[in-house]
């Protein structure tokens, strides 16, 4: 029973346009949500988190958007460089509880 | 730059070895985790430890052990590798609430 969803397996964009990756949850005792980023040969990095009291988190080129009503929530990379070409997890979690569920990741290809 | 390390790197052993696969952190996080994961799949959580002399097992069934007697060290145990324990092990730690875990290198484990 997949809990957190990453329905598109990998995603190809042109440098500098903007990279939208897509995740899905079932689970809506989920309150916080995280994205992390790996590149090969190396373990997951963190990116950025979101609580579900907000809608929006920013950092830098790093927008990470939250539609509880839809349990659905989105990374948004602009603009997209090289460099930002890894495999992207999303995951959740509820606040108190010990667990993180992570997706099957988005792999990104960024192409000059 | 997170402070947790896994050794080995690689590993390919034949069927029925016994096999530590190690991880120690220099965070004093009080939480630690292995998660195994196959190429273009989730992170699944086999093991999970609270602080010393707790570990708990994740949601993912295995046949590995863990033991949690310091609060940096926290390594994983296979009795008698099989083929089918071939995957990639990751571990991680995080201090309390709801801060992202940091991951490890992981180890790539192969059973001939």
């Amino acid at each position: 029973d997949q809990q957190v969803k990453q329905n598109s397996p990998s995603l190809s964009v042109q440098e500098g346009r903007i990279s939208i990756l897509n995740c899905d949850y079932t689970n809506s005792m989920f309150d916080y949500f995280l994205w992390y980023k790996k590149y090969p040969a190396e373990g997951p990095t963190f990116l950025i988190s979101i609580s579900s009291i907000k809608d929006k988190n920013e950092d830098g080129r790093f927008t990470v958007f939250l539609n509880k009503s839809a349990k659905h929530l989105s990374l948004h990379i602009v603009p997209s460089q090289p460099g930002d070409s890894a495999v992207y997890f999303c995951a959740a979690r509820n606040t108190g509880g010990f667990k993180t569920i992570f997706g099957a990741g988005t792999r990104l290809f960024v192409k000059a | 730059e997170a402070d947790i390390y896994q050794t080995p790197r690689y590993l390919v052993i034949g069927t029925g070895k016994k096999i530590t696969l190690e991880c120690s952190q220099t965070m004093g996080h009080d939480k630690m985790y292995w998660y195994q994961q196959d190429p273009g799949m989730e992170l699944h959580l086999i093991h999970y430890s609270y602080g010393v002399n707790s570990t708990e097992k994740g949601d993912l069934s295995s046949e590995s052990t863990v033991s949690r007697i310091r609060t940096e060290h926290f390594p994983l145990t296979l009795e008698s590798a099989r083929p089918s324990h071939t995957s990639q092990y990751l571990c991680a730690s995080s201090s309390t609430g709801n801060q992202p875990q940091h991951f490890g290198d992981g180890t790539r484990l192969s059973i001939l």
